[in-house]
This record gives C-alpha cells, sequence and structure tokens, in this order.
C-alpha cells in the first residue's frame, strides 16, 4: 500500500520553513525519507523507526506518529540546495519481508 | 557516489524486444531492490531481493522478471517492451532490515521506440 504524501508541491522563498507529511493507511513500522533532484538518483536523508528512534540528517528533522500512522518532515530556514523531490517510504518489519515503498512525492522549488 | 553500480545507464530499443538491466550492490548490502519510474512519476516498488531470495514483490509485470545472484548482483529482466516500459529503473541497496537506509544506483534510462 503506497503511503499518501501531501502537500504534491511546494513553492517557498529561501529562509522559509516547510512541512512535508506523510500517511498510511497500514501501520507503520519505520519511515525512510529520500531526497531526489531532477535527473539523479534518490538520496537518504532520514529513517524514523517505531519507538521513537531516529536517524537523520543535521539541517532536516522529523516525527513519527504511530498512531495516526503519519511522519512529517521539516525543513527550516530552506535553502536553495532544498529544492527537489521528497519521498517517504514505508519501510520494512525487520529480516523478513522487506517492500519499502514510497509515496508519490512532494516536489519543493527554493527560490532567491 | 553510492557505491551502486547499474549498466547500462541508457538503452536503446525496440518494442518487442528483451533486455537485461544490471545492477551491483554497495559491498556488503545483502537486500536489492527495483524501482521504475516513469517521466515525473514517483518510484514505483518493482521487487526485493535479499541474500539471493525474493523476499517481495511490487507491481511488477509478468513480462519482468528478476533475480540474485550469489555474488548478490542482480539483473532485471524485460521482455515484449511496450511503449509505455520507457522509465528510468533505479536499483538500490541496504543492509536489510527496517533500520537500514538504501542506497540507489544511477539508474538505467530505458527508452523504447
Amino acid at each position: 500500500q503506497q503511503p499518501v504524501q501531501s502537500p504534491q508541491a511546494v513553492i517557498l522563498r529561501e529562509g522559509e520553513d516547510a512541512v512535508i507529511n506523510c500517511s498510511s493507511s497500514k501501520a507503520l513500522y519505520s519511515v525512510h525519507w529520500y531526497r531526489q533532484k531532477h535527473g539523479e538518483a534518490p538520496v537518504f536523508l532520514m529513517i524514523l523507526l517505531k519507538g521513537g528512534e531516529q536517524k537523520g540528517h543535521d539541517k532536516i528533522s522529523a516525527s513519527f506518529n504511530e498512531k495516526k500512522q503519519q511522519s512529517s518532515l521539516y525543513l527550516t530556514a530552506s535553502q536553495l540546495s532544498y529544492s527537489g523531490t521528497y519521498f517517504c517510504g514505508t519501510g520494512p518489519r525487520g529480516q523478513g519481508a522487506q517492500k519499502l515503498v514510497f509515496g508519490q512525492g512532494t516536489r519543493l522549488t527554493i527560490n532567491p | 557516489d553510492s557505491g551502486v553500480t547499474q549498466t547500462p545507464k541508457h538503452l536503446i530499443t525496440a518494442t518487442g524486444q528483451r533486455v537485461t538491466l544490471r545492477c551491483s550492490p554497495r559491498s556488503g548490502d545483502l537486500s536489492v531492490y527495483w524501482y521504475q519510474q516513469s517521466l515525473d512519476q514517483g518510484l514505483q516498488f518493482l521487487i526485493q531481493y535479499y541474500n539471493g531470495e525474493e523476499r517481495a514483490k511490487g507491481n511488477i509485470l509478468e513480462r519482468f522478471s528478476a533475480q540474485q545472484f550469489p555474488d548478490l548482483h542482480s539483473e532485471l529482466n524485460l521482455s515484449s517492451l511496450e511503449l509505455g516500459d520507457s522509465a528510468l529503473y533505479f536499483c538500490a541497496s541496504s543492509r536489510g532490515g527496517a533500520w537500514a537506509e538504501a542506497f540507489f544506483g544511477q539508474g538505467t534510462r530505458l527508452t523504447v521506440v
């Protein structure tokens, strides 16, 4: 089941904040966040695990609400380099079935 | 450089043909994922292997198949190609498990004419 991301696109000025949401109709065990610049491969940003453990990225943070089956990615004081498409992925439950299924993406454009 | 190598980078072929895309994962990674990304679309999960065994399947067409070899490299075979199969195909590898980040290769751009 593909997670649903919102918004689909957002345009900001440099220095503004952004929030990207990711929702799942199934229970979440782990949430992965990736950023893809046009014509390039997706790059890992962050993993959030059930139980609150978080790995990630210096200037970008995220939350994971297990009850609501949602995750949100927070980009504060955005920089031009933050432009790209952000994907959330609902991750595997350990060493068993290992689907990593991504949402449809959120296109973020940062203007000077 | 993610450490994941995909070959070829570009492939142009005719409808009805068969092609093989190759992926070499990062050293030590046991898990390989394949994704299809059509123009300006999301990442569609196709299939996943872990240490040589198929572990999960997504929306993979019957005309497509994959395998992971003992040296852990993986191949995605696409047959009876149609115009709609034109896309960027990504391979990603990880150590496996919920905590493991996935590293993506640069992709193979397939154009079916």
